[in-house]
């Protein structure tokens, strides 16, 4: 049984481009979640996604926007990116109140 | 006052020593905890998961919380090498799934052989 999967594992952009990161969540499991680790930090909650819509979001702006599709996997989308978006971002995938997550993708902004 | 305060160390130790990690928090609404463990430049695994006050054992690990006080807890004994990693407390207000989780700035371990 597949874990939750991210793609890309690694990425380089410059100031002001705009990232789509994806997640599979782990099967049987229908909600997803977003978070970004800054180095040192503990993860902080983005927003979660169920259904195809958003249904909770944390303190983060307007770039930052998802999306859903019918098989529950996901897309995480940054606008404009500026260096402080250099983080490890996660998925976390659940089907009840324990969450999985995968191993992330660590998005470099220059 | 930051809402989950853990001690990011670090903690040293050597292999079969029993470790003690905690976390404080500030909002008496959290009644889900969790502890996740992470190596390095990995996605955080979950290790425990409790609901309210009292203790939960699961092989050398045991998760402890206290609400009147607001602490929670980590120990695991006999420890290994391959125990070495950050440690995150995490916790939240809903048992809903994929519902924000607040996490702690974690822990990292060091045991040595």
């Amino acid at each position: 049984d597949a874990g939750v999967t991210q793609s890309p594992t690694h990425l380089i952009k410059t100031r002001g481009q705009q990232v789509t990161l994806r997640c599979s969540p782990k099967s049987g499991h229908d909600t997803v979640s977003w978070y970004q680790q800054a180095l040192g930090q503990g993860p902080q909650f983005i927003f979660q996604y169920y259904e195809e819509e958003e249904r909770q979001r944390g303190n983060f702006p307007d770039r930052f926007s998802g999306h859903q599709f019918p098989n529950y996997s996901s897309e995480l989308n940054v606008n404009a990116l500026l260096l402080g978006d250099s983080a490890l971002y996660l998925c976390a995938s659940s089907a009840d109140s324990e969450q999985y997550f995968g191993p992330g993708t660590r998005l470099t902004v220059t | 006052q930051k809402e989950v305060e853990q001690d990011p160390g670090p903690l040293s130790v050597p292999e079969g020593a029993i470790v003690s990690l905690n976390c404080t928090y500030s909002n008496s609404a959290f009644q889900y905890f969790m502890w996740y463990r992470q190596y390095s430049r990995k996605g955080p695994e979950l290790l425990m998961y409790t609901y309210s006050s009292g203790n939960k054992e699961d092989g050398r690990f045991t998760a402890q919380v206290d609400k009147s006080s607001k602490y929670i807890s980590l120990f695991i004994r006999d420890s290994q090498p391959s125990d070495s990693a950050t440690y995150l407390c995490a916790m939240s207000a809903y048992p809903q799934a994929g519902t924000a989780l607040i996490f702690g700035k974690g822990t990292t371990l060091s045991v040595s052989s």
